[in-house]
């Protein structure tokens, strides 16, 4: 059975600082695992992914991710926030099922 | 281009009332799923199809039937609705069944009953 934790329901950053968006897991298989994001009233859109390959994932608008098996973690960074970034966000584990996080809610403050 | 499109976006009813929300993908993918997104934003699966065929069936109400014609349409019919089926419902679709595929979703349906 799979699952995920995102262990902050809402991280508040200032404009220009750094985002760590945090995501820990637990899976019988050899998981991929996703970020989506979700802007407010809007479907989601896939920010990166990783299937195995590199451990360090690149995905869009600046963030990245890494995974590190040992940790079982899968955590979102971006270097620099910006106001667009504002939104909720899933981490998803992909063994055998679809599983989503909670989400993360994600302020931006100016 | 939409590559998965729901209808209708908004849809107001009355509890015991029957409605369908219909959902269409271009991508020639293999399966598709419904979700189900609480007003906490928590999301969880319903249902997928691939090919037609029925594959996830969570545990949800018989009350929730999915109809899928052919694999670039899978429909979502709610009979006798409740006031806990208030929420905001996500069709997506994925090339491959399990794996690493990438989920496309749809712009969400968001339902109210009342």
């Amino acid at each position: 059975a799979q699952s995920v934790t995102q262990l902050d329901s809402h991280v508040s950053v200032s404009e220009g600082t750094p985002v760590l968006l945090r995501c820990n897991y637990s899976s019988s298989y050899s998981p991929s695992l996703f970020w989506y994001v979700q802007h407010p009233n809007k479907g989601l859109q896939l920010l990166l992914k990783y299937t195995s390959a590199a451990t360090l994932v690149k995905g869009i608008n600046g963030f990245e991710a890494e995974f590190k098996k040992s940790e079982t973690s899968f955590h979102l960074t971006k270097p620099s926030a910006h106001m667009s970034d504002a939104a909720e966000y899933f981490c998803v584990v992909d063994g055998q099922n679809f599983v989503f996080g909670p989400g993360t809610r994600l302020s931006v403050l100016p | 281009d939409t590559a998965v499109s729901q209808t209708p976006k908004y849809l107001v009813t009355q509890m015991g009332n029957d409605k369908s929300i219909k959902c269409e993908q271009n991508l020639g993918h293999d399966t598709m799923y419904w979700y189900k997104q609480d007003s906490k934003k928590f999301l969880k699966i319903m249902f997928s199809y691939n090919n037609k065929e029925l594959i996830i069936n969570e545990t949800v109400p018989n009350r929730f039937s999915p109809k899928s014609p052919d694999k670039a349409h899978l429909n979502l019919h709610i009979n006798s609705l409740e006031l806990g089926d208030s929420a905001v419902y996500f069709c997506a679709s994925t090339l491959g069944e399990l794996g690493s595929y990438e989920q496309y979703f749809g712009p969400g349906t968001r339902l109210t009953v009342t």
